[in-house]
């Protein structure tokens, strides 16, 4: 149980163009669910807490208006990156909580984004 | 908020020896800490967790400390295996939050 999926999970596009991501939590609801962005050889940097029904919190520095966050059902959370750039490039990972208290998080298996 | 600091970036081993990896974090109120192990181009995944009511523990060649006094908090493995090799995070969460923040990551390299 407690299986998140990522879709895509490489994505090649050209600069200017924007890119979404889908997060779904396929056996249990997610109330919450992360973004994250990973550099090569570096840690998970959270982006945004996406809540259901409810507008996204993002971190300091993360610009709302770039990395657009949906979060429309308690199984899908989208992260759409607009007007993409070479700086945008990185691996994007997702994740979500079952729930209740503190606990495990599960991440989705992350999408590559490459923008040429 | 929250600071965790995770030494070493990089650990190197002979396959069958121990392995620790620390972690320090800043926030009293933290109460939650996990361990992930990432693959490379892979989601990390929880190996171990353990909570500030615990000091210690063990699942097989896993085992994880934590000293709330001294806020730090250790992942151990023993008898180490070529497929441990891979990227380890620590993390440290507040009671009443699921967002942990999470340590720099250590690359273990279990040589066979």
């Amino acid at each position: 149980g407690a299986v998140v999926s990522q879709h895509p999970s490489r994505v090649i596009c050209k600069s200017g163009t924007s890119v979404k991501i889908e997060c779904r939590s396929l056996d249990f609801q997610a109330t919450t669910m992360f973004w994250y962005r990973q550099f090569p050889k570096q840690s998970l940097m959270l982006m945004a807490t996406s809540n259901e029904g409810s507008k996204a919190t993002y971190e300091q520095g993360v610009e709302k208006d770039k990395f657009l966050i949906n979060h429309a059902s308690l199984t899908l959370s989208t992260l759409t990156v607009t007007s993409a750039h070479p700086e945008d490039s990185s691996f994007y990972i997702c994740s979500a909580t079952t729930g209740g208290g503190v606990g495990e998080q599960f991440f989705g298996p992350g999408t590559r984004l490459t923008v040429l | 908020g929250e600071n965790v600091e995770q030494h070493p970036s990089t650990l190197s081993v002979q396959e069958g020896d121990s392995a620790v990896i620390k972690c320090t974090y800043s926030d009293s109120a933290s109460n939650y800490f996990p361990w992930y192990k990432q693959e490379l181009g892979k989601r990390p995944q929880l190996i171990i967790d353990i909570r500030s009511n615990v000091g210690e523990k063990k699942d097989q060649r896993i085992a994880v400390t934590l000293n709330k006094t001294a806020k730090h908090f250790s992942l151990h493995i023993t008898e180490t295996q070529p497929e441990d090799s891979a990227v380890y995070f620590c993390a440290a969460s507040v009671g009443g939050s699921y967002i942990p923040t999470f340590g720099r990551g250590t690359s273990l390299i279990v040589h066979p």
